[in-house]
């Protein structure tokens, strides 16, 4: 059975403020996604990434992919309102989405 | 232009009803998937439909049945609804497979009373 698991579940800070989310999986991903879903919208692709040890940076988001490929971080700088919605990393081939992470940014 | 469409954006019904969600692409992608989210946020895939054949069906009742009339379009049919039918259902699509960028539709909120 493969398992994938988000961290933590709900965040609630204030603008400014950082936070990390955390993807892990019992399984290797070939390749990871993340995907941020805004309240009352479908999910949007906000970064692939590919190799083992890989760092992608999206103005503000860091995403960080583990050298073993079975777990990946999100970093968001300075928080801001538009950050709010649900952040998902899709277990590949099986697509297994989970729960996700929501996060909540207040002025 | 709208990627991934679906109609209808609301949907409200009695249980016992029968009621079809519409999805349409026109990205030239192969593969179509619907997904039923919770209220709990939960996104779980249902079906996936490569070139109008079904290669994804995960446990899903047979109420629920997926048509697809040709590549561009995945409809769900749902019989005899049950209040547990009640979720925002996903509609998405991706060029080849799942490991591809999935565009997503902008969902069917169904409320069954």
């Amino acid at each position: 059975t493969q398992l994938l698991e988000q961290s933590p579940q709900f965040l609630s800070i204030q603008e400014g403020e950082n936070l990390t989310v955390y993807c892990n999986s019992s399984s290797v991903f070939s390749s990871l996604q993340w995907y941020r879903q805004e309240p009352g919208e479908g999910p949007v692709l906000l970064v692939t990434v590919v190799t083992g040890g890989e760092v992608k940076k999206l103005k503000r988001l860091t995403f960080q992919f583990g050298d073993a490929r079975k777990d990946s971080s999100l970093h968001i700088t300075a928080a801001q309102t538009g950050d709010t919605g649900l952040y998902l990393c899709p277990l590949g081939t099986a697509l297994i989405f989970g729960k996700g992470t929501t996060l909540s940014v207040s002025s | 232009d709208t990627a991934v469409s679906q109609t209808p954006k609301y949907l409200v019904t009695q249980m016992g009803n029968d009621k079809s969600i519409k999805c349409e692409q026109n990205l030239g992608h192969d593969t179509m998937y619907w997904y039923k989210q919770d209220s709990k946020k939960f996104l779980k895939i249902m079906f996936s439909y490569n070139n109008k054949e079904l290669i994804i069906n995960e446990t899903v009742p047979n109420r629920f049945s997926p048509k697809s009339p040709d590549k561009a379009h995945l409809n769900l049919h749902i019989n005899s609804l049950e209040l547990g039918d009640s979720a925002v259902y996903f509609c998405a699509s991706s060029q080849h497979g799942a490991t591809d960028t999935q565009y997503f539709g902008p969902g069917t909120r169904l409320t069954v009373l």
